[in-house]
């Protein structure tokens, strides 16, 4: 089945700087990535997406890149701010299979 | 919002009792999932449907249960089999591609006293 590897596991930053955050992906056949976002005692939303046919997608201050040779998909965050701190969750998903979720990076954005 | 309600938010179970979580959806989802989700454990697969009859083990299916028998709805019963069973429980659903964004309910916390 699909294994996800998710980095960093925590990320500190300062209000203003980049976030990145690195997932890795096994299954070939994958060609879905999604990443959610979840604040304390919420349920995961979804904030962005990128499908196999697309190299990189922005969304104002999010950003995701696709490497399928590699095999890995980024998540970047630009001008951070205090309401941007949360547990991220990147996914891939086959279509053949399920959803299969990293470990989450909990993102810390301090004033 | 979102078109998926899970109940109840909090649920208190003794040890040996076997306990059903509720998970409805009314977005017309072929796909529904169940997660677990402990510190630094991200979510872990439990069981997943893709259709009304028809469910496969996750992950982590070791002392859970499902029945699928509407499309709407995807109980999952955590039974006494389950030697951990305290943990954050998060049902999701989906379409199958290309729409495939999971929407999830708001979550069942269940804790074992």
């Amino acid at each position: 089945g699909e294994n996800v590897e998710q980095h960093p596991s925590t990320l500190s930053v300062q209000e203003g700087d980049s976030a990145v955050i690195k997932c890795t992906y096994s299954d070939s056949a994958s060609n879905y990535f999604p990443w959610y976002k979840q604040e304390l005692g919420k349920r995961p939303q979804l904030i962005i997406d990128i499908r196999s046919n697309v190299g990189e997608k922005k969304d104002q201050r999010i950003a995701v890149t696709l490497n399928k040779t590699a095999k890995h998909f980024s998540l970047h965050i630009t001008e951070t701010q205090p309401e941007d701190s949360a547990v991220y969750f990147c996914a891939a998903f086959s279509g053949y299979s399920t959803l299969t979720f990293g470990k989450g990076t909990m993102l810390l954005v301090s004033p | 919002d979102g078109g998926i309600t899970q109940s109840p938010k909090y649920l208190f179970r003794k040890e040996g009792q076997n306990v059903t979580l509720s998970c409805e959806q009314n977005l017309n989802h072929d796909a529904m999932y169940w997660y677990r989700q402990d510190p630094g454990q991200g979510l872990r697969l439990i069981y997943y449907s893709q259709i009304v009859n028809d469910f496969q083990k996750g992950d982590i299916a070791e002392g859970y249960s499902v029945s699928r028998e509407k499309k709407e709805s995807f109980p999952l019963t955590v039974t006494s089999a389950q030697k951990n069973p305290t943990a954050f429980y998060l049902c999701a659903s989906s379409q199958d591609l290309p729409t495939a964004e999971a929407f999830f309910g708001q979550g069942t916390r269940l804790t074992v006293v």
